[in-house]
């Protein structure tokens, strides 16, 4: 099992310019997360997935946009991209049961200049 | 509004133990977890506790009082590879988990 896969490692994006994040994992999990992590912080909740076809928001939804068509897949879009969103984004994924471990993917580190 | 609190930074001596505090308000409790992350990498889980008391797991321990809001991570016989940040992350009334901004440790020989 590859578990969870993201892609791009590292980008450089200029202001305005729009960029998929992939995120893939082989696990079979239902839920699926996307955080950032900024310098010396904890991870924030952009968008979460229960399943194929069903996207929420978390807690800093704004400029960003998400779907999922597959169990396997949920690319995080960004439109329109802020120095704000220079920020390291993690991709994860857990099974059905809420005392599960969420397992991460390596992340994407975003520089907007 | 939900917090969780950690101290920013702590530093211990190889061979030592250090105890990692983690005090949380949120609305509601559904479990809470302890991951460690190495700088530059992604969080990897080290404990679950959902019910009162510690739970031990060879050179790590975690430690619940629901009461108090207030858990601990216990490591014991660090290691230089130890050298991380530890984030505490509890689960809420909406089964989301709610994520302390960590803290980061420092091993010195």
């Amino acid at each position: 099992n590859a578990g969870v896969t993201q892609t791009p490692k590292f980008r450089i994006l200029k202001i305005g310019q729009s960029m998929t994040l992939q995120c893939t994992q082989d696990m079979n999990h239902n839920y699926m997360y996307w955080y950032r992590q900024d310098p010396g912080m904890g991870l924030k909740l952009i968008y979460y997935s229960v399943g194929a076809g069903i996207t929420d928001k978390g807690e800093v939804p704004n400029g960003y946009n998400v779907s999922r068509s597959t169990t396997e897949d949920f690319p995080l879009r960004l439109e329109l991209a802020a120095p704000s969103q220079t920020s390291v984004y993690f991709c994860a994924s857990r099974g059905t049961s809420e005392a599960e471990t969420q397992y991460f993917g390596p992340g994407t580190r975003l520089l907007v200049l | 509004g939900q917090n969780i609190d950690q101290p920013t930074e702590m530093t211990a001596t190889e061979g030592a133990i250090v105890q990692i505090n983690c005090t949380y308000q949120t609305s509601g409790f559904n479990g809470l977890f302890w991951y460690q992350q190495h700088a530059g990498e992604a969080p990897t889980f080290l404990s679950y506790n959902v019910l009162d008391g510690l739970e031990e797991k060879g050179r790590f321990s975690s430690f619940l009082s629901r009461s108090k809001g207030y858990s601990y991570l216990l490591l014991k016989e660090l290691q230089m590879k130890d050298s991380a940040s530890y984030l505490c992350a509890v689960t809420d009334s909406n089964y989301q988990l709610i994520w302390g901004a960590g803290t980061k440790l420092i091993i010195k020989p």
